[in-house]
């Protein structure tokens, strides 16, 4: 079967950085996404990997290692508008999205 | 841009009651989807659409019906609602399937109760 194991939450400090993990077992690999999603509102898009590596946008950076089956997304300098669940999604050979439960993550003052 | 929007919002159903969702998209994107999400677990596929007049099951497809007349339009129909169906449902759409072509854009959603 289809699965993507993330923690179901986490917490940090304002200013600090976090690490959420997500590893996955899917049919296939054709990318992996993260997605926020802010308490009762839609997941809005963070990034995109599909060659292994470390990919950085601004505060957000993603890794992947397909052979491990494994990413991660790191989070700098956090805000208290970062509190939020990080959804991990992989697209699988028949190019559908097979998403993970998600990543509460708290941030204390 | 409106990008993705859904009607209703809100809504509770009765047991046996029928209703449909409307996803309308204005970013001229060829596909679109419609997800459920239940607490403690991911966004589950239920229908999708690769362009006008088509569509395809997803991963939880029962008790649930699609069509897809318009490229603008999605919409989502429960033909007699069951209490297992008390979720939120997510519209999204991508202008691509493959790549990064496959960010998707979601709907605020719709919070559906069966009673």
């Amino acid at each position: 079967g289809q699965n993507i194991d993330q923690p179901t939450e986490m917490t940090a400090t304002e200013g600090a950085i976090v690490q959420i993990n997500c590893t996955y077992q899917t049919s296939g690999f054709n990318g992996l996404f993260w997605y926020q999603q802010h308490a009762g509102e839609a997941p809005t898009f963070l990034s995109y990997n599909v060659l292994d590596g470390l990919e950085e946008k601004g505060r957000f950076s993603s890794f992947l290692s397909r052979s491990k089956g494994y990413s991660y997304l790191l989070l700098k300098e956090l805000q208290m508008k970062d509190s939020a669940s990080y959804l991990c999604a992989v697209l699988d050979s028949n190019y559908q999205l097979i998403w993970g439960a998600g990543t509460k993550l708290i941030i204390k003052p | 841009n409106a990008g993705v929007t859904q009607t209703p919002k809100f809504r509770v159903l009765k047991t046996g009651q029928s209703m449909t969702l409307l996803c309308a998209q204005d970013m001229n994107h060829e596909y679109m989807y419609w997800y459920r999400q239940d607490p403690g677990m991911g966004l589950r596929l239920i229908h999708y659409s690769v362009g006008e007049g088509t569509t395809a099951k997803g991963e939880v497809p029962d008790g649930y019906n699609v069509s897809r007349l318009k490229k603008q339009n999605f919409l989502l129909g429960l033909e007699s609602a069951a209490p297992s169906q008390t979720s939120v449902y997510f519209c999204a759409s991508s202008p691509g399937l493959a790549g990064d072509y496959n960010e998707q854009f979601f709907g605020p959603g719709t919070r559906l109760t069966v009673l």
